[in-house]
């Protein structure tokens, strides 16, 4: 069974400018979730989908922004980039609707220039 | 914040001998996982414990956990090199699939 798979691994964006992430689940998983982790932060939560619905959000702004697919994939747009942006975003899927474990996919690391 | 706390934030030991790193939390949880992180890329999935349980092993994984008093620890046993990596706890909030993490404990064994 493949595992989470983000895309890209690595991105360099200017400031101001806009970006997509890409994250595929674990066949069958319903439940994806997005993190951020900074090492003067560590790992903070963005949001989480379940069936194309957004159940839960993290204290980020408006510009950070996602959906899901009718497929489970997801994808993470954070507009208007910042330097404090740069960071690695983790995709996670989980199988049920809560409380189980969530599997993580290797990360975008963004860096904002 | 309902984010826990690794301890320590560093350890480091000897290939062979035991590794033990705590996590405390703030709140009520439905259970605590433990996540393990290799320099700059993705979490892997260790081990799940609920709340109803105390003590799971998993390999050369031991993990107990006291709700009494909102900590976990996780014990790796006879340790190897490649157990080099940061190991976070993981809480689950109220409802849905979303998770407070630790700030880590970054492990190195020496060889």
């Amino acid at each position: 069974k493949a595992g989470v798979t983000q895309t890209p691994r690595y991105l360099i964006k200017t400031r101001g400018q806009q970006v997509t992430l890409s994250c595929s689940p674990i066949s069958g998983h319903r439940s994806v979730s997005w993190y951020q982790q900074t090492p003067g932060q560590g790992l903070q939560f963005l949001f989480e989908y379940f069936s194309e619905t957004q159940r839960n959000k993290g204290n980020f702004p408006g510009r950070f922004s996602g959906r899901q697919f009718s497929n489970s994939r997801s994808e993470m747009n954070v507009s208007t980039l910042e330097l404090g942006d740069s960071a690695l975003y983790l995709c996670a899927s989980s199988s049920a609707r809560e409380r189980t474990e969530a599997f993580f996919g290797q990360g975008t690391r963004l860096t904002v220039v | 914040s309902q984010q826990g706390e690794e301890d320590p934030q560093a350890l480091s030991i000897q290939e062979g001998e035991n590794a033990t790193m705590n996590c405390s939390y703030k709140t009520s949880i439905n259970n605590l996982q433990w996540y393990r992180q290799n320099s700059g890329r993705g979490l892997v999935h260790l081990i799940l414990i609920r709340s109803n349980e105390r003590e799971k092993h998993s390999g050369r994984l031991r993990v107990t956990l006291d709700t009494s008093k909102k900590s976990s620890s996780l014990l790796i046993t006879a340790s190897r090199a490649a157990d080099t990596a940061s190991y976070f706890c993981a809480t689950d909030a109220k409802s849905g699939n979303q998770f407070y993490f630790g700030t880590g404990t970054s492990l190195t064994v020496i060889p």
